[in-house]
């Protein structure tokens, strides 16, 4: 159980082009899912807190214009980046919790999409 | 603003030898500490999750201890082997709502 999942898993496009990175949790509901981001050889940081039904709130020094999340049921966040530039190019992970578990605080990842922009 | 620390940054030890890996957190109110293994450019594998009233977790070869008071987290890994090679993320909410903070892991290779 407890199983998030990510797709796509690997995406490269061209440069001004927006993608879509679609988070699903699989076998329980989340209303609450995070969505970080990894530079290479860098930890993950957060980027913004998805909240179904409501606004995402995000980070410091992330650009929620840039950065679209929609988070319209219990089990699938999309995180889209708009006009997408090379710098934008990282390793996306998202997370949801499991709000009926036990350890309902746990939060499971998903396997990552990495973004490559030329 | 929790920060968390690891030490050290990278690692190469011979197969078969025990190892520890460091974990440090600023902010001694957390709700648990997480490890978590990565694979290189892979997502994140959760180990061991210890909750605060815990003072250790173990799972086969891995033994995880936390120290609230002192902000202080080892993993322990036991006979190392090749494919324990991987990148170590230790992690922790400030509390059950937050997301986690992670450390910049350690990077671990064992040599056969």
């Amino acid at each position: 159980g407890a199983v998030v999942s990510q797709h796509p898993s690997w995406v490269i496009c061209k440069s001004g082009t927006s993608v879509k990175i679609e988070c699903r949790s699989l076998d329980f509901q989340a209303t609450t899912m995070f969505w970080y981001r990894q530079f290479p050889k860098q930890s993950l940081m957060l980027m913004a807190t998805s909240n179904e039904g409501s606004k995402a709130t995000y980070e410091q020094g992330v650009e929620k214009d840039k950065f679209l999340i929609n988070h319209a049921s219990l089990t699938l966040s999309t995180l889209t980046v708009t006009s997408a530039h090379p710098e934008d190019s990282s390793f996306y992970i998202c997370s949801a919790r499991d709000q009926y578990s036990p350890n309902r605080n746990t939060q499971y990842f998903g396997p990552g999409t990495r973004l490559t922009v030329l | 603003k929790q920060e968390v620390t690891q030490i050290p940054a990278a690692l190469s030890v011979p197969e078969g030898e025990n190892l520890v890996l460091n974990c440090s957190f600023t902010d001694s109110a957390i709700y648990n500490l997480q490890w978590f293994r990565q694979d290189p450019g892979k997502g994140l594998t959760s180990l061991l999750l210890i909750q605060s009233s815990q003072r250790e977790q173990t799972s086969g070869r891995l033994n995880a201890s936390l120290d609230k008071s002192s902000g202080r987290s080892t993993l322990y890994i036991a006979a190392s082997q090749p494919g324990d090679s991987a990148t170590y993320l230790c992690a922790v909410p400030n509390s059950g709502n937050t997301p986690l903070v992670f450390g910049k892991g350690t990077r671990l290779s064992v040599i056969a």
